[in-house]
C-alpha cells in the first residue's frame, strides 16, 4: 500500500467555482501534513501546511480527519492562476520521519 | 536569501555511464532530500540525510544508487551504468529540521539516459 494516495484527476472547473480534493495516508501516526502546489515543468512548492485543527488561508482550506486517516484542500472561487497539480504530503513517522509525496491532484480552472 | 541549488539543471548522457547530480541546499538546513519524479506522477523518495548522515536510503531502487553529504550540507546523488529507466527529473530539497519543516525545493536535474 502507498503512503499517500491521491485522485490523480484531472479536475476542470469554471472559474469561480469551489473544488476539494482529498488524500489518504496509510500511517496512522503521521503527524507532519502538508499541500504543495506545483506548476507545469516546475518544482513543488509549499501551499500550506495542515493543522489538527483545521486551517484557512484566504481562499484555500486545509482539514485533517485523524480518525479517517485523510486530509482535505478546499479552493474557494477558483482563479485561472489557481491550475496546477496539488501534491499531498505526510511524514512516516517510522523509522527516519522522512515526507512522502502522493501523485498529484491536477486542476485546470477554465475561463 | 538564496535557495536550494542543483546542478547541472540538464543531463544528458549515454545507457552505461556514470553521473553525478548535485545539490546546494539552503545555509543552515540540516535535512536534505532526493526525489526523483517522472511525467505525471509525484515525487518518489529516494534518500534523506540529517545532517551528514544518510537518515533513510530506503527509497533508493538498487545498488546503482549511491548519495554523499559528507559535511552536512552539499550532497552529491551518484548513478552508476545508468540505464534508460533512470530517466526523470531528480529533485533535491532541504529543510530546517526534517519532516515537521517544509521542504524548499531545487529547480531540479532532467537527467536523460539515451
Amino acid at each position: 500500500r502507498k503512503e499517500v494516495e491521491q485522485d490523480p484527476g484531472p479536475f476542470n472547473v469554471p472559474e469561480g467555482a469551489t473544488v476539494a480534493f482529498n488524500c489518504t495516508y496509510s500511517n496512522s501516526a503521521s503527524q507532519s501534513f502538508f499541500w504543495y502546489r506545483q506548476d507545469c515543468r516546475k518544482e513543488p512548492k509549499l501551499l500550506m501546511s495542515v493543522y489538527s485543527s483545521g486551517n484557512e488561508d484566504g481562499r484555500f482550506t486545509a482539514q485533517l480527519n485523524r480518525a479517517s486517516q485523510y486530509i482535505s484542500l478546499l479552493i474557494r472561487d477558483s482563479k485561472l492562476s489557481d491550475s496546477a497539480t496539488y501534491l499531498c504530503v505526510v511524514n512516516a513517522p517510522t523509522g527516519a520521519n522522512n515526507l512522502f509525496f502522493g501523485t498529484g491532484t491536477r486542476l485546470t480552472v477554465i475561463p | 536569501g538564496a535557495g536550494v541549488s542543483q546542478t547541472p539543471s540538464n543531463k544528458v548522457t549515454e545507457k552505461g555511464k556514470y553521473v553525478e547530480l548535485r545539490c546546494d541546499p539552503i545555509s543552515g538546513h540540516t535535512a536534505l532530500y532526493w526525489y526523483r519524479q517522472s511525467l505525471g506522477q509525484g515525487p518518489e523518495f529516494l534518500i534523506y540525510f540529517q545532517g551528514t548522515g544518510a537518515a533513510d536510503d530506503s527509497g533508493l531502487p538498487n545498488d546503482r544508487f549511491f548519495a554523499v553529504r559528507p559535511e552536512g550540507s552539499v550532497s552529491t546523488l551518484k548513478i552508476q551504468r545508468t540505464e534508460r529507466g533512470d530517466s526523470a527529473v531528480y529533485l533535491c530539497a532541504s529543510s530546517l529540521r526534517g519532516a515537521e519543516s517544509p521542504l524548499h525545493f531545487g529547480n531540479g536535474t532532467r537527467l536523460t539516459v539515451t
